[in-house]
Parts: structure tokens; C-alpha cells; sequence
């Protein structure tokens, strides 16, 4: 069975700073792992993907990830974060099932709160 | 982008009584997902729905649960009767393939009274 952990459940940074969000996993296979940004009132919106290669990947709005296999982490960073990322992020895992639909297996998500 | 619609966007029913929640998804996509998010907690996966018919389901799809998609027109989570553990909030997703991004609605938030 596969499970994904987000330790912090809020996160509170200020504008301008750097972010990292941590992110693990567990599973036994080769990981898809997404991040996912709820904004209030919003359905969740996908900042970005890791499915293989290069194990830095670049998603929306500066944001980047990057997988370790070694660690079992797909941690999120951005380098100067903005009032407006002000949001629910979402560390998702997929067991990636080609034999049929698939199944997401969701962290309980981190809050982020921008202080100005 | 693509978006992914949910109505109704909130509602309020007694126990007991039957609630259907409507998804209407990106227009080209063949899968289909539901989750449901208790409030303060992890966002878990109901069911998935491909071809016309349920591909997988998890513990929390309990008897009273089903879904359909008649005609290509909403994908529908009917709860037939409610109970008090049901209030949550319940996202709709569509991909196009079985790995690809899924998209998802807003949320319809259900309160079982």
C-alpha cells in the first residue's frame, strides 16, 4: 500500500522568503508524484509533475520539486513567494495503474500562510 | 484551462434522505474520480469510473453510494440514504488517459443533518 506524509500541516513564511515544503512517500514501485495547489473557495489545481528523468521538475509560478529516490521525498520549493500563494498544497502520489483508471493517494495537505 | 464543473455547490439534507451530487467534466475526458474531504482531513478516493462502469472502489464507497453516467451527460454520486458520516466535501476529477492530469471541480459540499 502506498501513503504520502506532509509533516507540516501549516506553514507560515513571509513575503519575499524562500519556501520548502516537505513531502515523503512510501511505496514500493516506481512513484508518479504530483503537487497540487487548493486556492479558498477553488478546486485543486496541478503546480506540477514528476514522472521520470531530470529529478528536478519545474512547475507553475516558479514553483520546482524535486524527487529523491534515495530519501523517498518530492519536497516543493519557490524562491520568493508572493501574498498570492497564500494556499492549500497538496503532495499527491500515483501508483500509476495502466490497467485500468487510476487511484491518488493524497497528503493531508500543508497550509501556507504569506506574512507580510 | 479545462475545467471541471460541480452542482450543487453546497447542500443540506436530513439523514436519511437521498442526495445526488453532479459533475459535469472536461468534455474529451474518459475517466472519471470521485473523492471525498472531511473536513480537517486527507482528501481520499471513493471511485473511479471508465467505459460505462466502475474500475475500482475503496472501503469508504459503501452500499448506499453509486454512480453512473448516463448518456454522456453528468457523472452522478448518488448517496441512497445519507448518514451523519457522510457530511464532507466531494471533488469530482476527469483525465484523459488512465496516468494523465487530472482535473478537478470545486467541490460540492454535502452537511447531513
Amino acid at each position: 500500500a502506498q501513503s504520502v506524509t506532509q509533516p507540516d500541516a501549516r506553514v507560515t513564511v513571509s513575503e519575499g522568503a524562500s519556501l520548502q515544503l516537505r513531502c515523503k512517500y512510501s511505496y514500493s514501485g516506481t512513484p508518479y508524484l504530483f503537487w497540487y495547489v487548493q486556492y479558498p473557495r477553488q478546486g485543486l489545481q496541478l503546480l506540477l509533475k514528476y514522472y521520470s528523468g531530470d529529478p528536478v521538475v519545474q512547475g507553475v509560478n516558479g514553483f520546482e520539486a524535486e524527487f529523491s529516490k534515495s530519501n523517498s521525498s518530492f519536497h516543493l520549493r519557490k524562491a520568493s513567494v508572493h501574498w498570492s500563494d497564500s494556499a492549500v498544497y497538496f503532495c499527491v502520489l500515483s501508483a500509476g495503474n495502466t490497467e485500468g483508471a487510476d487511484r491518488l493517494t493524497f497528503g493531508k495537505g500543508t497550509q501556507l500562510i504569506i506574512q507580510p | 484551462g479545462p475545467k471541471v464543473l460541480q452542482i450543487p455547490s453546497h447542500q443540506i439534507i436530513d439523514m436519511g434522505q437521498m442526495v445526488t451530487l453532479n459533475c459535469d467534466p472536461v468534455s474529451n475526458h474518459l475517466y472519471f474520480y470521485w473523492y471525498k474531504q472531511i473536513l480537517g482531513q486527507q482528501m481520499e478516493f471513493l471511485v473511479n469510473f471508465y467505459n460505462g462502469k466502475v474500475m475500482e472502489k475503496s472501503k469508504l464507497f459503501k452500499d448506499q453510494f453509486s454512480v453512473e453516467r448516463p448518456d454522456g451527460s453528468y457523472f452522478t454520486l448518488k448517496i441512497q440514504p445519507t448518514a451523519l458520516e457522510d457530511s464532507a466535501v466531494y471533488f469530482c476529477a476527469s483525465s484523459l488517459v488512465v496516468t494523465g492530469q487530472l482535473y478537478f471541480g470545486e467541490g460540492s459540499k454535502l452537511t447531513v443533518l
